[in-house]
């Protein structure tokens, strides 16, 4: 079955950047898109950019837009996300997420597998 | 951006009531670009509904979706303990894929 797995928790300062992985399994990857969400303490969800590795390009929520940069490795089935310029309302759990269609079917574009999340606390 | 706006904030119910969730999108929204998802604390969100009345894959019937346009609903019929959580709205018919702030589903 499909499975997305994230790397581990982070503690960074601010002003500093973070890079997040998400390694794919079991389903396909290059015609699919993913996406990264991401859910402060006690927050809702908050939809920051999707990628489909195999066009390449990505696009981003207009609040991460200079500061976000998603991209994908095909050779290894990992999706990675960094965020630079961290600030302390950053801090979050981030989630990746792939849609449940591939790239064919837009009505498929909704997050049906997801990872386990990976925190980031930033602090000074 | 689309906002999608969710009503009301927190319902209380007791086991075995039903509970009707509003989400209400600032501009139309394709009913087949349009999802309800749970999530549980600690857990990962999981898509409910997509096309806006389609149960997703192990979904049980007790949950159904409608709507159109702007306006869609969420209803769970005799909600079981396992029901009591954060659902949340999202389209994803035009970027960015918003999400409406969650209703929260709680004991009387």
């Amino acid at each position: 079955q499909v499975q997305l797995v994230q790397s581990g928790a982070e503690v960074k300062r601010p002003g500093s950047s973070v890079k997040v992985s998400c390694k794919t399994s079991g389903g396909g990857f290059r015609s699919f898109g993913f996406a990264w969400i991401r859910q402060a303490p006690g927050q809702g969800l908050e939809w920051m950019g999707r990628i489909t590795p195999m066009f390449g390009s990505s696009n981003y929520a207009q609040k991460f837009q200079g500061r976000v940069t998603i991209t994908a490795d095909e050779s290894t089935k990992t999706v990675h996300m960094e965020l630079t310029s961290l600030k302390s309302d950053d801090t979050a759990v981030y989630y990746c997420a792939r849609d449940s269609s591939n790239f064919n079917d837009p009505y498929g574009f909704y997050s049906y597998y997801w990872g386990q999340g990976t925190l980031v606390s930033v602090s000074s | 951006e689309i906002v999608l706006t969710q009503s009301p904030g927190t319902v209380s119910v007791s086991p075995g009531e039903s509970a009707t969730l509003s989400c209400r999108a600032s501009e139309s929204v394709s009913s087949s670009n349009f999802a309800w998802y749970q999530q549980k604390p600690g857990q990962a969100p999981r898509v409910l509904i997509h096309g806006a009345s389609n149960r997703a894959t192990d979904i049980p019937d007790r949950f159904s979706g409608s709507g159109s346009g702007t306006d869609f609903t969420l209803t769970i019929s005799g909600l079981e303990p396992e029901d009591f959580a954060v659902y949340y709205c999202q389209q994803f018919g035009t970027s960015p894929f918003t999400f409406g702030p969650g209703t929260k589903v709680d004991f009387k």
